[in-house]
Parts: C-alpha cells; structure tokens; sequence
C-alpha cells in the first residue's frame, strides 16, 4: 500500500464547478505538499501546510492531522486549471518528500 | 528569475550511450534533488545533495551517478543507458529541508532510450 493516497486517479468537471481533491497518508508528517504539473510542463508547488487551512485565489488547501487527511479545493473551476495535481508529505527524520501518483483534472468550458 | 533550469528538455538516447543532465538553480539553494516520474508511479527520488560537494543516495539509485561540484549545480548521469530509464527526470531544489520549506521544480527531461 503506498503511503500517500489521492482520489479520484481522475476528475472530470464543467466549468465553474466546485472541485475536490483528496489526499491520505499513512506516515508521522511535518508538512503536507500540494503540487500542479501542466501537460507538457514543469511542477509547480501550490501550497505547504502542517495545520489548518491555505488559501491562495481560487484554491483552498486543508489539512487534518489526527484524520491523516488532506483536501485540496478549486473554486470556480477554470480550463486553465486543467492540470495533474499531486500530494506529497516530507517525514520528521528526512530530507525527502514522498509522492502521491497525482489527480488529472479535466476542466471543460 | 529562471528558478531552477534542466538541461537538455527532450533526448533519444541508444541502450548503452552515456548522458548528463544538467540542473541549475539561481535561488542560493543548499538541497538539490534528481527525480523520475513514471505513469502510474509517483516521483521517486533518485539521488539528492544537501550542500556543494556532497551526494546521497534516494530510492532508486541504480544506473545513475550525480555531481555537485558547484552550488548551483547539479549534474545526473546515466553510465550505461537502458531502456528501463526511459523515464521524465525532473530537478527541485529548496533552501532548507524540504520538512521546513517547499521545494522549486524545473520543467522536466523527458528521456527515450531505445
């Protein structure tokens, strides 16, 4: 079983829906990553939470530790956010991130 | 500001030719990490460095061998390419440990060996 889950694999939404993403882990964190790879293009690092709630424009980050949880919502959905979104958790005792095999969201006008 | 650049972004390679892949970052970034992403897998770390003239070991280290001559700089190679290495190589870099801090990405090598 790997460590770090998301759901759905893939998400498919009309725009201007209301979307969420959802990650679990399984191992003691010191910070949760929210990662969004375009097609074709680099990753890009959304959000870095250890308690509570982000937010940044449209996207809300939320963590709840004792659940091992995290959500990752888009407000508003846009083509543009069309995008692999990833979840990755850094340990206590590393210098190493751990990977979720990511979210492809597909956002139509 | 570039951030963190790869070098080169597309390349064929022949099993057995040798490659460098070239990471530079202009952020004064002590930790710089080499990771492959594969379909249906998530990045796994390669092999990392938290300062100039130091390497370590991560995941999946095998086939591989890295430089940090220069802080900026981080070079992977591949001794003996085999079409198990066919993969998207993807550089990062962060300032602190990445418990503490986030972690810059470049744009990504995609690697066809055939």
């Amino acid at each position: 079983k790997n460590e770090v889950e998301q759901s759905p694999q893939n998400l498919t939404a009309q725009e201007g829906e209301f979307i969420t993403i959802n990650c679990s882990y399984s191992v003691g964190i010191s910070a949760l990553h929210w990662l969004q790879q375009h097609p074709g293009g680099g990753i890009v690092s959304l959000f870095m939470l250890s308690s509570g709630k982000k937010k940044h424009g449209r996207l809300i980050a939320t963590i709840n530790i004792q659940e091992k949880h995290s959500s990752l919502h888009i407000t508003a959905s846009h083509p543009r956010d069309s995008a692999v979104y990833i979840c990755a958790v850094s340990t206590y005792n590393t210098d190493k991130l751990i990977f979720g095999t990511g979210t492809r969201l597909q956002v139509f006008p | 500001n570039a951030g963190v650049t790869q070098t080169p972004k597309f390349r064929v390679l022949k099993t057995g030719q040798s490659m460098t892949l070239l990471c530079a970052q202009d952020m004064n970034h002590e930790y710089m990490y080499w990771y492959r992403q594969d379909p249906g897998m998530g990045l796994r770390l390669i092999h990392y460095s938290v300062g100039e003239g130091t390497t370590a070991k991560g995941e999946v280290p095998d086939g591989y061998n890295v430089s940090r001559l220069k802080k900026q700089n981080f070079l992977l190679g591949l001794e003996s390419a085999a079409p198990s290495q066919t993969s998207v190589y993807f550089c990062a870099s962060s300032y602190a440990p990445v418990m503490n801090t986030e972690a810059f990405f470049g744009q990504g090598t995609r690697l066809t060996v055939v």
